[in-house]
């Protein structure tokens, strides 16, 4: 079956600007969770969503968004983006609410904030 | 709040060589455990797991893991490395009873020299 697709896979923006990041989940997977990677820093939790519901969300600021669509599709977006944005944003899904269970991870969707 | 370290930031070996890459957690409740690994130009995926039952576990591609509860370590391992382990590594926790998210380490870049 299908593994977790995010669009877009590359995308340059400026300081100011904002983002939509979208992600179709693995078939029948509602859980949906999206992590920050950079360099040194590992993966930092963004947020999880599950059946529409927000059910988590880490320690980023309010310019950090997201949802999450009927068909469990979801999408994040940041404002006002500042250089420090620049990351990969990795989309994961899971069978399981609450990351109990494993997770599939897309390839991400790199930024580079200029 | 719960937080993984993973000391080895870069793991440089020879093929053949036996690798043990360090995992600790700071939680001190029931968790689930988790190793990913990341290769070059390609998405996360899961290599082992724990969550209870025998402390040492098995995963894909020859890798074990063994829990050591007292230690709050998860320390990866292979006898025999091939130059296709290339890859960056990551050590996750998370509770194994609510909805929690799952913490990632930040990561130990394995090179295997051939």
């Amino acid at each position: 079956k299908a593994g977790v697709t995010q669009t877009p896979r590359y995308l340059i923006k400026t300081r100011g600007q904002q983002v939509t990041l979208s992600c179709s989940p693995i078939s029948g997977h509602r859980s949906v969770s999206w992590y920050q990677q950079t360099p040194g820093q590992g993966l930092q939790f963004l947020f999880e969503y599950f059946s529409e519901t927000q059910r988590n969300k880490g320690n980023f600021p309010g310019r950090f968004s997201g949802r999450q669509f009927s068909n469990s599709r979801s999408e994040m977006n940041v404002s006002t983006l500042e250089l420090g944005d620049s990351a990969l944003y990795l989309c994961a899904s899971s069978l399981a609410e609450g990351n109990t269970g494993e997770l599939f991870f897309g390839e991400g969707s790199r930024l580079t904030v200029l | 709040a719960q937080s993984v370290s993973q000391h080895n930031h870069h793991v440089i070996l020879s093929e053949a060589a036996s690798l043990e890459l360090g995992c600790n957690y700071s939680y001190g409740g029931t968790v689930n455990l988790f190793w990913y690994v990341q290769y070059p130009g390609q998405h996360l995926q899961l290599l082992l797991k724990y969550f209870s039952g025998d402390p040492l576990v098995k995963g894909i591609k020859g890798f074990e893991a063994e829990f050591i509860k007292s230690k709050f370590s998860f320390n990866l391992r292979k006898p025999s490395v091939q130059w296709s382990d290339t890859a960056e590594y990551f050590c996750a926790v998370t509770r194994s009873f609510g909805n929690e998210k799952l913490t990632f380490g930040t990561g130990t870049r394995l090179t295997i020299i051939p």
